[in-house]
């Protein structure tokens, strides 16, 4: 298993800002992950987080939006820039462990409003 | 692209009654997974179903896995309040590549 910490856990943020959110995990991982998710709603992929190299974006996702870093295999950041109110949503960071993984563990998401 | 249909979106019931959520889709998966989700949290695993047909028991939760591998289904007998929340099927992308696909979410709300 893995434990994930995630921070801030919501925040308030001034359109035009930008935020940048922490998932820190308990032991080495080969997969992060990010995703959206509006409240009460299901989960959208924002992008694969490479250790050593670039992000990997989904469709309708860029980097100059959403950079992200993964410096080691224990920690991933996500800004969002230049926020606007349609960024206002829950941002999870998820794990999967195992060189054949099946389970996959989330942090306990950051909910962001932009004003 | 691999889709999961997940059905009924919202089901509002009272406590002691029975109810099935389903996933569906047209593609095959390797395995099918089921996560429950709490209001200020992340998603929690409850199964993973790989065998086609396979059925698996969580105290008063059945899971079960469709033959060709393309649909699964939750089934909650005695739905009690602390059932509520929100139910996510989810299955690997293909390609190996980790990603995991998610259905678009039962919202469950169990009254006393």
């Amino acid at each position: 298993s893995a434990v994930i910490s995630q921070k801030p856990s919501r925040d308030i943020c001034q359109r035009g800002t930008s935020l940048t959110i922490q998932c820190q995990v308990d032991s080495q991982v080969t997969m992060m992950f990010w995703y959206r998710q509006q409240p009460g709603q299901s989960l959208t992929l924002i992008a694969t987080a490479n250790q050593g190299s670039e992000a990997t974006y989904e469709s309708g996702f860029v980097i100059d939006k959403f950079p992200i870093s993964r410096p080691n295999l224990t920690f991933s950041t996500l800004t969002v820039s230049n926020m606007s109110p349609e960024d206002s949503s829950i941002y999870l960071c998820s794990v999967g462990t195992g060189v054949v993984w099946t389970e996959a563990f989330f942090g306990q998401g950051t909910r962001l409003t932009v004003v | 692209t691999q889709l999961l249909e997940q059905s009924p979106q919202f089901l509002s019931i009272q406590e002691g009654e029975n109810l099935t959520v389903y996933c569906n889709s047209s593609s095959v998966f390797s395995s099918l997974q089921w996560y429950r989700q709490e209001p200020g949290e992340g998603p929690v695993l409850l199964v993973t179903v790989v065998t086609g047909g396979e059925v698996k028991k969580l105290k008063r939760l059945t899971f079960q896995f469709g033959d060709a591998r393309k649909d699964s289904s939750l089934h909650i007998t005695a739905a009690q309040p602390g059932d509520t929340g929100l139910y996510l099927c989810a299955g690997h992308g293909s390609g190996n590549t980790g990603k995991l696909i998610f259905g678009q979410g039962t919202t469950l709300q169990v009254k006393p």
